[in-house]
């Protein structure tokens, strides 16, 4: 099946840093996103994000389906935005399911 | 607008013992899914449905059964718990079209 890697599996930033988070994927997909797991555990849509690129206020994330890796994008680190970032990707084939990497836990130390 | 809703929040359960956990949606998606969530891994994905009455297996069906008897719920049940089902279980629901997919706030399951 399809693997889903992100580096790097954690960080650990001062506020106010910016931080690059990378996700790669070995085939094709249908879609990506982009996910924030809070330190409480829920899971919080950050991006829906095929190809291309969107922002949202302080983050960002690019996708490059053709080389099968997205990347997310932090700037001005606060300590809200602790927790682990998980990046899935939806296949071509069958009912739209997930697949999840590992993910990448974010510390932002005041 | 509730978005996906998860009922208990939390559950402590004994071996052997059994269980339902309830997922409900109220924005008219047809797919609907159930993950769990071990320490320090990603979802995966357990059972899901891509309309009323049908359901499928994923990744790690095995010990779970699922019903989809009304499109905006879809059940999970445990028959006979086991301490290897002690995890974070996770419902998420989507349209039909490509889209992305919406998660309710999990549900806490310890099995003793």
């Amino acid at each position: 099946g399809i693997q889903v890697e992100q580096s790097p599996p954690d960080l650990i930033l001062q506020e106010g840093a910016n931080s690059t988070l990378r996700c790669n994927f070995s085939d094709s997909v249908n879609n990506l996103q982009w996910f924030h797991q809070n330190p409480w555990g829920q899971l919080i849509n950050l991006f829906y994000i095929p190809s291309g690129t969107k922002q949202n206020g302080r983050l960002s994330a690019t996708t490059v389906a053709t080389e099968r890796y997205s990347l997310l994008y932090i700037s001005s680190s606060q300590t809200t935005d602790s927790g682990v970032y998980f990046c899935a990707v939806e296949m071509l084939q069958g009912a739209q399911k997930l697949v999840f990497g590992q993910g990448t836990r974010l510390t932002i130390n005041p | 607008n509730a978005g996906v809703t998860q009922t208990p929040k939390f559950r402590v359960l004994k071996t052997g013992q059994s269980m339902t956990l309830l997922c409900a949606q109220d924005m008219n998606h047809e797919y609907m899914y159930w993950y769990r969530q071990d320490p320090g891994m990603g979802l995966r994905l357990i059972h899901y449905s891509v309309g009323e009455g049908t359901t499928a297996k994923g990744e790690v069906p095995d010990g779970y059964n699922v019903s989809r008897l009304k499109k905006q719920n879809f059940l999970l049940g445990l028959e006979s718990a086991a301490p290897s089902q002690t995890s974070v279980y996770f419902c998420a629901s989507k349209r039909a079209s490509p889209q992305e997919q919406f998660f309710g706030p999990g549900t806490r399951l310890t099995v003793l």
